[in-house]
């Protein structure tokens, strides 16, 4: 099945580490995003990346790094920086980032602060 | 700054009711606009695509309307189930190439 895959589904992460957010995509689609979801607010864009090796900082990037080493996966690290990291985060892709392509989404991860 | 507004945030129907979702925009330069659906803990899919040339696009029992100039869209649901219930959500890409999304109506159709 053609879809994205984000892992994992819950994650745990203690003040001052770093955890990284996986997304996997088999759509051949160029453009990945990766968004944040608090409750009570809409999808704010973290990072995009319209091809491989190259990536754009969103309108909330402190805090978060990624990387596009391949097509098929866009990796997002929460730091130490982030201090409220507490949220769902979602991952998209779009066959690219033409204004009218839909975006696919990934079923989420919820990252939570011990 | 563009800013998207959905209203109700909340609402319960029985099923079989006709149902209209709003969702308003401040900045009326837009490219397209476009509804998704979210299930609770999950991801969101894609409902319809709306282009700024267009005025409504229907797919099966969804109807999704808009008109640039007054800033809105409804997302109409003809004979509403049980399945129907999610989280819809709109958002607008605008002239910054940026999709931003609206906080979401949260909708329970019960039997």
């Amino acid at each position: 099945d053609g879809g994205i895959t984000q892992s994992p589904k819950y994650l745990f992460r203690k003040e001052g580490q770093n955890v990284t957010l996986s997304c996997e995509q088999n759509l051949n689609h160029d453009a990945m995003y990766w968004y944040r979801q608090d409750p009570g607010q809409g999808l704010r864009l973290i990072y995009y990346s319209q091809i491989v090796n190259d990536f754009q900082k969103g309108d909330i990037a402190e805090g978060y790094s990624v990387s596009r080493e391949k097509k098929e996966s866009f990796p997002l690290t929460v730091t130490s920086a982030q201090k409220n990291p507490t949220a769902f985060y979602l991952c998209a892709s779009s066959i690219r980032t033409d204004i009218n392509e839909k975006l696919f989404f990934g079923s989420g991860t919820q990252l939570s602060v011990l | 700054k563009q800013e998207v507004t959905q209203i109700p945030a909340a609402l319960s129907v029985p099923e079989g009711e006709n149902l209209v979702l709003n969702c308003s925009f401040t900045d009326s330069a837009i490219y397209n606009l476009q509804w998704f659906r979210q299930d609770p803990g999950k991801g969101l899919t894609s409902l319809l695509l709306i282009q700024s040339s267009q005025r409504e696009q229907t797919s099966g029992r969804l109807n999704a309307s808009l008109d640039k100039s007054s800033g809105r869209s409804t997302l109409y649901i003809a004979a509403s189930q049980p399945g129907d219930s999610a989280t819809y959500l709109c958002a607008v890409h605008d002239n910054t190439d940026k999709l931003i999304f609206g906080t979401g109506t949260r909708l329970q159709v019960f039997p």
